[in-house]
């Protein structure tokens, strides 16, 4: 199975800051790289598909870079609502992973 | 609008089975293919399976592989998992999401049913 390292596992950042979660795959996914957002007792949200991709209705301070094995989430001006934690998932292969998350805690 | 809502989830002992299943609305469930994903308390995300839209081609995680079997009826627009020989370990919320293929994501969830496994 493709294993997805994301680091890092929690960080600490106020709001207006800038904040970039990276997430490793163990082999090239191409760009079969998405993230989640979820927030305590919610089911995960849609963020960015295709690793660059933003989802309908997704604030536009959200985007992701990468392809092959190394990719990026970027919140660009943190706000309030955006503590939660981040998840990566890899829709390459046929058994699907996810990596470990990062949670994004106010400083 | 687009809906998914898990049932069937309750305490069951270690060694039983249970059946989850996954009520979709809002959309033309016959042509996604649907995934389970769980959460144990307090951990990650955990993908457990998933079922294309014809309800052929299945796989499975590595720690369900063998004891969970995910099948769909489309008449119904039912999504379900079947889990048997249950662990202490299966202890989680688990969720139903469909699997919009243009995207290669999982575009829209359930709120998530919560399975526990102890004596």
């Amino acid at each position: 199975d493709i294993q997805m390292t994301q680091s890092p596992s929690s960080l600490s950042a106020s709001v207006g800051d800038r904040v970039t979660i990276t997430c490793r795959a163990s082999q090239s996914i191409r760009m079969y790289l998405n993230w989640y957002q979820q927030k305590p007792g919610e089911a995960p949200n849609l963020l960015i598909y295709g690793a660059s991709s933003l989802q309908s209705g997704v604030p536009s301070r959200f985007s992701g870079s990468g392809s092959g094995t190394d990719f990026t989430l970027t919140i660009n001006t943190l706000q309030p609502e955006d503590f939660a934690t981040y998840y990566c998932q890899q829709t390459y292969s046929d058994v699907v992973t996810f990596g470990g998350g990062t949670k994004v805690e106010i400083k | 609008q687009v809906q998914l809502v898990e049932s069937g989830g309750g305490v069951v002992q270690p060694g039983r089975s249970l059946r989850l299943s996954c009520a979709a609305s809002g959309f033309t469930f016959s042509i996604y293919a649907m995934h389970w994903v769980r959460q144990a308390p307090g951990k990650g995300l955990e993908w457990v399976a998933v079922v294309p839209n014809d309800g052929t081609n299945k796989y499975y995680g590595d720690s369900v592989k063998g004891r969970f079997t995910i099948s769909r009826d489309n008449s119904k627009s039912t999504l379900f998992l079947q889990m048997n020989s249950l662990r202490t370990e299966d202890t989680a919320v688990y969720y139903c999401a469909r699997y919009w293929g243009s995207s290669s994501a999982n575009d829209y969830w359930g709120q998530g049913t919560l399975v526990t496994v102890s004596s």
